[in-house]
Order: structure tokens, then C-alpha cells, then sequence
């Protein structure tokens, strides 16, 4: 257990709807990172969080946000979800949220199936 | 994006032997490098990293090999045992940018 917990861990929903997936990082970590693992693409960053603000941005489309709250947890919103947007979403944890040894910890993650 | 790949997708070893997963990199001014584990159903943990300025460095039953010349990373993992098998990526970072390779499935064979 990485101590990163990450709800709900399965969500089915229809296209063009729109969810939202919780992170709660590690206790005392104040950096939050999303990725998607999608079968053919593998393990894409997606956004990074420290303390509240955005830090750093990956391959993530318009049609997803995300933010950290004061308490430190974060959310993931996706909107007008697509068939392609199936996948595992995994939220990570770090402590001060720089790359160098700065290990992150994953949580379980939250499997989206788009029908 | 960036362009981390495996040499391999599956490996398959037996149970006491060492076990190399290869990545090739892309990016010459990535600084940091990570190796992660997935088995089933759970999230990337974390294994092993290396900076850029080191070419070794050793972890319990893990070392990672870094060759900046041909930009190729390496895995070795000794003794393998039925618990390592799993997926294994390799990352690449440059800043707070991470790119992953899309994994090596090794299957320890009892």
C-alpha cells in the first residue's frame, strides 16, 4: 500500500459525459501528479500539482482539468468524454515534488471505460 | 513528445537467474531516470532511479546502468524471483517533464 488513495476505482459512463476522480496524496507530500495508461500508449503524465498550483504539464487535452486543494487532495475532471479517452488514470504522490530523487508514489488508480 | 522505448516487451527467465531489461532513450539533456514495476491490478512502484551524472548505481538485488553515449538504460535484477514478475518501465525526465516507455512483461519461471 503506497498510502495514496485514489476513488472510485471503476467509473462507466457514456460519451460526452463527464467525471471527476479524487486523489489523496501521501500524508506530508505536497506534490500530486495524474497519468493515463492506455493500452497502446502506455503511461502518459498528464499534469503535475504543488501545494495548490500547477507545476508542471504533460500530454493532457483541453477537455481534462485538474487542481489540488488547500487540504492537498487532488481531482481529475474529464468532460465530453470520447470512446478513446478509456483508460487507467493513476494519481502519484512526492514530497516536494521535484524530479530529482523525489520518488513518487502511485496509487491503485481508477479504471474509465467510455461506452 | 519524447521517445522512450524497451528493446523487449516480454521476458521470460528462470527462477535464480539475473534478469537485464534494456530502455533506449531518446532526449540526450534528460537528467534523471527511473525504473518502475506494475504488477496486475496495482499502480507503477517505484524500483530504482539513477541521475545523469552516474553511469551505476545499486539498490537491494537491483542496478541500474546508465550508457549516456548510446542513450540506453538498463535493469538488472538478480536472484529473480516468482514475485518479480511483473511489468517493468523505464522514465526518462527532463525538469518536471517525465516520459515512460510502454513496459517489459517478465515472467519468472518456477
Amino acid at each position: 500500500d503506497s498510502g495514496v488513495t485514489q476513488t472510485p476505482k471503476h467509473l462507466i459512463t457514456a460519451t460526452g459525459q463527464r467525471v471527476t476522480l479524487r486523489c489523496s496524496p501521501r500524508s506530508g507530500d505536497l506534490s500530486v501528479y495524474w497519468y493515463q495508461q492506455s493500452l497502446d500508449q502506455g503511461l502518459q503524465f498528464l499534469i503535475q500539482y504543488y501545494n495548490g498550483e500547477e507545476r508542471a504539464k504533460g500530454n493532457i487535452l483541453e477537455r481534462f482539468s485538474a487542481q489540488q486543494f488547500p487540504d492537498l487532495h487532488s481531482e481529475l475532471n474529464l468532460s465530453s468524454l470520447e470512446l478513446g479517452d478509456s483508460a487507467l488514470y493513476f494519481c502519484a504522490s512526492s514530497l516536494r515534488g521535484s524530479g530529482y530523487t523525489d520518488t513518487q508514489y502511485f496509487g491503485p488508480g481508477t479504471r474509465l471505460t467510455v461506452l | 513528445g519524447e521517445s522512450v522505448g524497451l528493446h523487449l516487451p516480454t521476458l521470460s527467465v528462470q527462477e535464480g537467474d539475473n534478469s537485464i531489461i534494456n530502455c533506449a532513450y531518446s532526449n540526450s539533456a534528460s537528467d534523471y531516470f527511473i525504473w518502475y514495476k506494475q504488477e496486475s491490478g496495482k499502480g507503477p512502484q517505484f524500483i530504482i532511479d539513477i541521475r545523469s551524472n552516474m553511469d551505476k548505481r545499486q539498490g537491494q538485488r537491483v542496478t541500474v546502468l546508465l550508457n549516456k553515449t548510446v542513450k540506453h538504460l538498463s535493469l538488472q535484477i538478480a536472484a529473480t524471483q516468482p514475485g518479480d514478475s511483473a511489468v517493468y518501465f523505464c522514465a526518462e525526465a527532463t525538469g518536471n517533464q517525465f516520459y515512460f516507455g510502454t513496459g517489459t512483461s517478465l515472467t519468472v519461471i518456477p
